[in-house]
């Protein structure tokens, strides 16, 4: 069975600077899908970026990238710019390619300081 | 708003007592899952439909839970004899079905068990 790993639970960023988060997996499978999603306070969760593991580009959606290391079963989030609006939890999750199960990690907190 | 909504938002019941959870996803999306998230934690499977089937469930769907998607459009979750460990968040999410797709999430339901 897949796990994925989310060894910081909590982050903090002062505003307008850089954070990364990190996620590990382990599966046995050669394509799948790893998704970042951000959960604000009392707010539905959202995705913030996927990426197919078939592809070595890594994602970029504006002002989020990630640093997919396909070997290594590692796909790290990167913020840059931060804005007050992105404070949350951050769940990373995978997918098999053709399964439906998505497995999520324990989620990291993101404090971005004014 | 992701589109997926849920009701009742919030439901405090007496241990013992039955709930009923409604999700009513995005009009197009085939697929539905049911997710349980406790405090700190990511969401965890449940189970899945895709349109009116229940293909999937998990082995934390004790014989308790029972999850239905009659006309493959709103599911419902029923929780039967409730005890103090049901207490969590209970989320729902839709996705088109394509391998390149991914889910949108209701609100949830948190569920609070006395």
């Amino acid at each position: 069975a897949q796990t994925v790993t989310q060894s910081q639970p909590e982050m903090s960023v002062q505003e307008a600077e850089t954070v990364t988060l990190s996620c590990t997996y382990d599966t046995s499978e050669s394509d799948y899908y790893l998704f970042w999603y951000k959960q604000p306070p009392s707010r539905q969760m959202i995705l913030v970026i996927r990426q197919e593991a078939y592809k070595q580009q890594n994602a970029t959606e504006n002002r989020f990238s990630v640093n997919f290391q396909k070997a290594a079963k590692s796909f790290s989030l990167k913020i840059s710019d931060s804005q007050l609006g992105d404070a949350a939890m951050y769940f990373c999750a995978y997918r098999s390619l053709y399964g439906q199960n998505f497995v999520f990690g324990p989620g990291t907190r993101l404090s971005v300081l004014p | 708003d992701t589109g997926v909504s849920q009701d009742p938002r919030h439901k405090i019941t007496k241990r013992g007592q039955n709930v009923t959870f409604r999700c009513d996803p995005i009009s197009e999306h085939n697929r539905l899952y049911w997710y349980r998230q406790t405090l700190g934690q990511g969401p965890e499977f449940l189970t899945y439909f895709q349109n009116e089937a229940q293909l999937e469930k998990s082995r934390l769907l004790s014989d308790r839970f029972s999850a239905e998607r009659p006309k493959g459009s709103f599911s419902t979750l029923e929780i039967q004899h409730t005890e103090q460990g049901d207490s969590a968040m209970y989320l729902c999410a839709s996705r088109m079905g394509l391998n390149t797709d991914t889910q949108y999430f209701g609100p949830g339901t948190r569920l609070t068990v006395l």
